[in-house]
């Protein structure tokens, strides 16, 4: 039984690129969370996205930008890269978007973007 | 406004010694709360979990407790081993209009010396 699985592994860019970041939810799970961990910090939340609709939004500049697909795979797109864009993208899935039973958020092994 | 603190941010301990590693939130409303164990270069990996209407949780050596009055809830880990070395963090969920997001603590970098 496959886990959630994100592409590519690693990535650098320059500032002023723009990145493409994909995830694929474990099988039967409907949503998907986005978080970026800079290095000696926690998760924070970037975005939830469920049947294709975001669903919450964290404090995060419009350069950063998400969609969900039929299949409930996502892809975040950040542009205009940042020197501070620098730090594991990790992306999480879940059965249902609201935790009001036994849903849990599983996370992926993460995107390292290192922008120069 | 949504705030998780956890203490501390470093713990050393002695094989078989047990390790306590506590988290406040600021989000009465928060009835998830979830700690993930971090490797060096891996995802963080969910190890135990807890809801709002259970006081206590345990699994093997693990073990998470929760206090809604306060607004407080710890992990406990008993006859750690070397293994047990990596970063914890707890997590509280964070209802939105139409979902939830987690909010995480700031870490806590276990090491576990044999």
């Amino acid at each position: 039984d496959a886990g959630v699985t994100q592409s590519p592994t690693h990535l650098i860019k320059t500032r002023g690129q723009q990145v493409t970041l994909r995830c694929s939810p474990i099988s039967g799970h409907k949503s998907v969370s986005w978080y970026q961990q800079v290095l000696g910090q926690g998760p924070q939340f970037i975005f939830q996205y469920y049947e294709k609709e975001e669903r919450g939004r964290g404090n995060f500049p419009d350069r950063f930008s998400a969609r969900q697909f039929p299949n409930y795979s996502s892809e975040l797109n950040v542009n205009a890269l940042l020197l501070g864009d620098s730090a594991l993208y990790l992306c999480a899935s879940s059965l249902a978007f609201v935790f009001m039973s036994t849903d849990t958020q599983y996370f992926g092994p993460g995107t390292r973007l290192t922008v120069l | 406004g949504e705030n998780v603190e956890q203490h501390p941010s470093t713990l050393s301990v002695q094989e078989g010694d047990s390790a306590v590693i506590k988290c406040t939130y600021s989000d009465s409303a928060s009835n998830y709360f979830p700690w993930y164990k971090q490797e060096l270069g891996k995802r963080p990996q969910l190890i135990i979990d807890i809801r709002s209407n259970v006081g206590e949780k345990k699994d093997q050596r693990i073990a998470v407790t929760l206090n809604k009055t306060a607004k407080h809830f710890s992990l406990h880990i008993t006859e750690t081993q070397p293994e047990d070395s990596a970063v914890y963090f707890c997590a509280s969920q964070f209802l939105l209009d139409q979902g939830g997001k987690l909010i995480f603590g700031q870490g806590t970098e276990l090491s576990v010396k044999p």
